[in-house]
């Protein structure tokens, strides 16, 4: 059973455009939810996260939107650049359950020159 | 600071051959993970140690898959025997203690191991 499910499965943006990763859970014991960024051949690396208290949490370009009675977050890369390609992955973890991390299934984002 | 460091990088075995993975995490990080990620999909925890001790195992096939850490350091994790379905990278992440409560809590991920199983 996917405990976070993510979409789309893959995204090609112009290079300046706005790239927009969803994704929703179901598990309302989760309390942190980060995004990691992979690059072919490498581990994933954390880009950013947010816990169910606020509502959107920005960081330079990228920005998470949090809606909790909607049980849904999503990734925005605002001026999305060639160097920003790469695997995006949702994840979810609740301190109750050990704080082990749950994935969604990955988004392939292409920005094309 | 010096990055989850995982070896070997790639491996290629025959199924029913054995093989195991090592991983030395960050200094001072308590709690060590092992996740397998099967192409195209997110990665899957297998088992989650906090100093030397399992915390959860719950998702690790135990009738051919184990895991130690080595007095609350390194760890392994051994696949014996080994099938076709195994083959996928195998990550390794640590985290600090008492950590979770930072803005950016996270997990520190290695570069993994790539076994293919032919």
């Amino acid at each position: 059973q996917q405990q976070v499910k993510q979409s789309p499965q893959s995204l090609i943006v112009q290079k300046g455009g706005i790239s927009i990763i969803n994704c929703a859970y179901e598990n309302t014991a989760f309390d942190y939810f980060p995004w990691y960024q992979q690059f072919p051949g490498k581990g994933p690396a954390l880009l950013i996260a947010i816990r169910p208290d606020v509502s959107e949490k920005k960081e330079g370009r990228f920005t998470i939107s949090f809606n909790k009675s909607a049980k849904q977050f999503s990734l925005h890369i605002m001026d999305s650049q060639p160097g920003d390609s790469a695997t995006y992955f949702c994840a979810a973890s609740a301190e109750a359950g050990a704080n082990n991390l749950f994935f969604g299934t990955g988004t392939r984002l292409t920005v094309i020159p | 600071e010096a990055g989850v460091a995982q070896s070997p990088r790639y491996k290629i075995i025959e199924k029913r051959q054995s093989v195991a993975f090592w991983c030395n995490p960050i200094s001072g990080h308590a709690t060590l993970y092992w996740y397998q990620q099967i192409l195209g999909q997110g990665p899957k925890l297998l088992i989650q140690f906090q100093n030397n001790g399992v915390v959860d195992d719950s998702q690790l096939p135990k009738d051919r898959f184990s895991a130690e850490r080595l007095k609350g350091v390194d760890s392994t994790l051994k696949i014996q025997p080994a099938k076709l379905e195994d083959s996928a990278v195998y990550l390794c992440a640590s985290s600090p203690p008492g950590d979770r409560g930072l803005p950016n809590y996270g997990y520190t991920f290695g570069s993994g191991t790539r076994l293919t199983v032919v």
